[in-house]
């Protein structure tokens, strides 16, 4: 069985702080995504990064995927409330079943002003 | 976004009565899933479906069933409901970017199994 591990699960940081989020496996993945998840709503995504070392940003957020494509990181620079959410990544891969799309458990992220 | 929309939004029910979830979706995508999320274990497929009349088991199918009767709409069903079934539920469907499998999310169901 795959499994995709994120950590920290929790992180409660103040307003202009950076911060990492962390997402691992011992599995090869063709790609990978990360999503938000506000309270009260479905999960949103913010990119998908498909080749071994690709880094992409998106404002400040960057996102890397692993070499091996076994791992993936989130970082957040100068965090803002509005960054407050549960960050999920997910892995999937081609081949066998459409449903194989697996998702971490999230990394539940507070920013206070 | 693939305007996708679940109904009911919020449901309390009692053991064994039966609950059917609605999600409806306005993009004509082929692909749609049903996906539990519960504290500690994160979003877990229960079942999804790759056209009409056409469905398959994720991880978490026991207890539920589905059905695609037409493209947009995909339903999830309780028999029998159980507290073990007390979640929030979200209905996903596929675009294809980059080759990858790219969800949209509805805004969830909070189903509560007294």
């Amino acid at each position: 069985t795959q499994l995709l591990e994120q950590s920290p699960q929790f992180l409660s940081i103040q307003e202009g702080e950076n911060l990492t989020v962390y997402c691992n496996s011992s599995s090869v993945f063709s790609s990978l995504q990360w999503y938000r998840q506000e309270p009260g709503e479905g999960p949103v995504l913010l990119v998908t990064v498909v080749t071994g070392g690709e880094v992409k940003k998106l404002k400040r957020l960057t996102f890397q995927f692993g070499d091996a494509r076994k791992d993936s990181s989130l970082h957040i620079t100068a965090a803002q409330p509005g960054d407050t959410g549960l960050y999920l990544c997910a892995g999937f891969n081609y081949g066998g079943s459409q449903g194989n799309l697996i998702f971490g458990k999230g990394t539940k992220l507070s920013v206070k002003p | 976004d693939a305007g996708i929309t679940q109904s009911p939004r919020h449901k309390v029910t009692e053991t064994g009565t039966p609950v059917t979830l609605r999600c409806h979706q306005t993009e004509n995508h082929r692909y749609m899933y049903w996906y539990r999320q519960d504290p500690g274990h994160g979003l877990r497929l229960i079942h999804y479906s790759y056209g009409v009349k056409d469905t398959d088991k994720g991880e978490v199918s026991d207890g539920y069933s589905v059905s695609r009767s037409k493209t947009e709409d995909f339903l999830l069903t309780l028999e029998s409901a159980t507290s073990s079934q007390t979640s929030v539920y979200f209905c996903a469907t596929e675009r294809g970017l980059s080759g990858a499998n790219v969800l949209t999310f509805g805004a969830g169901s909070r189903l509560t199994v007294l």
